[in-house]
């Protein structure tokens, strides 16, 4: 089975920079996204690791640690509209296809 | 570029009914992953189809089953629908099954915002 832990809620001030992590156990690793949420919308991709180290992409970078189980998703320069819900999801595969199991997400209040 | 649509946006039942969402794939996909997403919770994987075959299955009752066509589109169908159904239902297209590991190859829909009465 797969399990993937981040936490609820996170508040954050804009331009300011948050860090959200996020844990997983998993077999078959094929790799981790994090995805980008706004209520009622459908989530949209924002970065994919699936070797070790950091990505960056604009203000928004992700890190993975395959040895540890962790990744985590840093914002820098938030701004109001980053107020979303932050999905950590891990790809594992099994019987010769894929799957991707997401954790319950993130929600994160920027506030002026 | 048509990007994955699914039909309906909106759809209200009440609890025994029966319901089918439809889904189609991005121009160039050929596999279809369906997703529920309850209030407050990440997706949860209900199945995949690719070349008109359930190819994965997640944690779901036998109430839930599926369809693909030769035009990759998809059909998700619940039947006794419960009140624990009500959540918004996520489709997203990919290309081949190995496709989805990929960064940027899985695109989800709009969703269907489902409510059981």
């Amino acid at each position: 089975g797969q399990n993937i832990d981040q936490p609820t809620e996170m508040t954050a001030t804009e331009g300011a920079i948050v860090q959200i992590n996020c844990t997983y156990q998993t077999s078959g690793f094929n790799g981790l996204f994090w995805y980008q949420q706004h209520a009622g919308e459908a989530p949209t991709f924002l970065s994919y690791n699936v070797l070790d180290g950091l990505e960056e992409k604009g203000r928004f970078s992700s890190f993975l640690s395959r040895s540890k189980g962790y990744s985590y998703l840093l914002l820098k320069e938030l701004q109001m509209k980053d107020s979303a819900s932050y999905l950590c999801a891990v790809i594992a595969s099994g019987a010769g296809s894929y799957q991707l199991t997401f954790g319950k997400g993130t929600k994160l209040s920027v506030i002026p | 570029d048509a990007g994955v649509t699914q039909s309906p946006t909106h759809l209200i039942k009440t609890r025994g009914q029966q319901v089918t969402l439809r889904c189609s794939p991005k121009s160039g996909h050929d596999t279809v992953s369906w997703y529920q997403q309850a209030l407050g919770q990440g997706p949860q994987f209900i199945f995949q189809y690719y070349e008109e075959e359930e190819r994965q299955r997640g944690n779901f009752p036998d109430r839930f089953s599926g369809h693909q066509f030769p035009n990759y589109s998809s059909e998700l169908n619940v039947n006794a629908l419960l009140l624990g159904d009500s959540a918004l239902y996520l489709c997203a297209s990919s290309l081949g099954l190995a496709g989805v590991r990929s960064q940027d190859t899985q695109y989800f829909g709009p969703g269907t915002r489902l409510t059981v009465l």
